[in-house]
């Protein structure tokens, strides 16, 4: 499968824990994006890299987010203190080189429950 | 006001029927459009991209107004397989290619 791959795919925790979700994209895509998804809306950005850098963020993504793409290949998404809030479909979404926007093509989503 | 405003739903049809939905954005400087399905607990998936001249996939056309801002989807002779929440897309100018999502329309077509 050459599709974008998301692990896991749920994870349950308790408030407070921290919890890590990556994202393994397109090969040949260097634009790796995240966006949320909580019940009956649709996904809301929250960060977007070009190759390894992170070039802009969402208000959404408060103090206890945080991205990277360290070789410009996977990406993580860490959240710590979780709260209740939290709980969501975290999208990770990929499009390939190349000026203008292109469509972006999704993984599965980790869906996250905190208790 | 939101970027990317849609009729919620739920559309309920019945198989063979033709059905539209559509989508306005605030933004008059947005680019570039597209039309996602999302099925129940699934990823969005690309249904098509919107041009300024409209275009045509099979059973599905959309169309693009940008003077009065406003997206269209028309699905022609629904399959039962044509059920899914449909999200309305934009690209927001000068943000690299994030998107901006409309809340999607739910569909139901039925027996």
């Amino acid at each position: 499968d050459t599709g974008v791959s998301q692990d896991p795919r749920h994870k349950i925790t308790k408030r407070g824990q921290n919890v890590t979700f990556r994202c393994d994209p397109i090969s040949e895509h260097n634009r790796l994006y995240w966006y949320r998804q909580t019940l009956g809306q649709g996904p809301e950005f929250l960060t977007y890299f070009q190759n390894e850098a992170q070039l802009e963020k969402s208000r959404l993504l408060s103090d206890r987010f945080s991205a990277e793409r360290p070789k410009g290949s996977f990406s993580t998404l860490e959240i710590q203190r979780t709260e209740q809030g939290d709980s969501a479909m975290y999208l990770c979404a990929s499009s390939p080189r190349g000026s203008g926007p292109y469509e972006q093509y999704f993984g599965p989503g980790t869906r996250l429950t905190v208790t | 006001r939101k970027e990317v405003e849609q009729d919620p739903g739920p559309f309920n049809v019945p198989e063979g029927a033709t059905v539209a939905f559509n989508c306005t954005y605030s933004n008059s400087a947005s680019q570039s459009f597209f039309w996602y399905r999302q099925d129940c607990r699934k990823e969005p998936k690309l249904l098509m991209s919107v041009y300024s001249s409209g275009n045509e996939d099979g059973r599905f056309t959309a169309q693009l107004n940008r003077a009065s801002q406003y997206i269209s989807l028309l699905i022609r002779d629904s399959k039962l397989s044509d059920s899914a929440t449909y999200l309305c897309v934009v690209n927001s100018p000068g943000t690299a290619s994030k998107l901006t999502f409309g809340t999607g329309t739910r569909l139901q077509v039925t027996l």
